[in-house]
């Protein structure tokens, strides 16, 4: 069964960097596709980007192009999902997400990520 | 991009009741459409992947419908536990797109 547990809260100031890990385990990474959600405080949820296995790319959401980058590392089965250029709209809980198909049936538990000067 | 347009924004309504939530898309997505329930503090849980196929666990009181355009989700008999926020989701040409959720309250 998979699982995904994913990296600590973290606070951080406009225009700084942050990267949140997504840890697999029960399968390993090669065999996923791996995709990052985020919700704002008291929002709804936001698709941000993901791996498409069709072509075998990366394929982000247009709002978050040039600022998102998502990595992996298949030695240690971890995904990652690095935001830069931090504003305080930024503020938000950060999933993981996998699942067969275009859904997305495991999550991981959500990262809170705080901008704040 | 596709828009999704997901209504009502809240619900209230009583248990045992028949609850409805409509999600409309701006262009054809086929039946590329899932329903998730998420409750306060919580991931989102898939519940219906497709359109209208009911997720391994999920109670048969959840049900979908739908294709193209238009697509609806049914709890037919609301149950106290059913109280989150729901959200539909669609894929399309490489991007995924989540409606603005629906908040289910008890009467």
């Amino acid at each position: 069964q998979v699982q995904l547990v994913q990296s600590g809260a973290e606070v951080k100031k406009p225009g700084a960097s942050v990267k949140v890990s997504c840890k697999v385990s029960g399968y390993t990474l090669t065999e996923l596709s791996m995709h990052w959600v985020r919700q704002a405080p008291g929002k709804g949820l936001e698709w941000m980007g993901g791996f498409d296995p069709e072509d075998g790319e990366t394929i982000y959401a247009q709002k978050f192009q040039g600022r998102v980058t998502m990595t992996e590392d298949t030695s240690t089965d971890t995904a990652y999902m690095e935001l830069s250029s931090l504003r305080s709209e930024d503020t938000a809980v950060y999933y993981c997400a996998t699942g067969a198909g275009y859904a997305f049936d495991i999550w991981g538990q959500g990262t809170m990520v705080t901008v704040s000067s | 991009d596709i828009q999704m347009t997901q209504s009502p924004s809240s619900l209230s309504a009583s248990v045992g009741d028949r609850v409805t939530i409509t999600c409309q898309a701006s262009q054809d997505i086929s039946n590329y459409l899932n329903w998730y329930q998420q409750k306060p503090g919580k991931a989102p849980k898939l519940l219906i992947y497709d359109a209208s196929n009911l997720e391994t666990g999920v109670p048969s009181r959840f049900s979908g419908s739908g294709s193209g355009t238009d697509f609806t989700f049914t709890i037919s008999s609301l149950q106290p536990e059913d109280i989150a926020t729901y959200y539909c989701q669609q894929y399309d040409n490489l991007q995924y797109t989540f409606g603005q959720g629906t908040k289910l309250e008890i009467k």
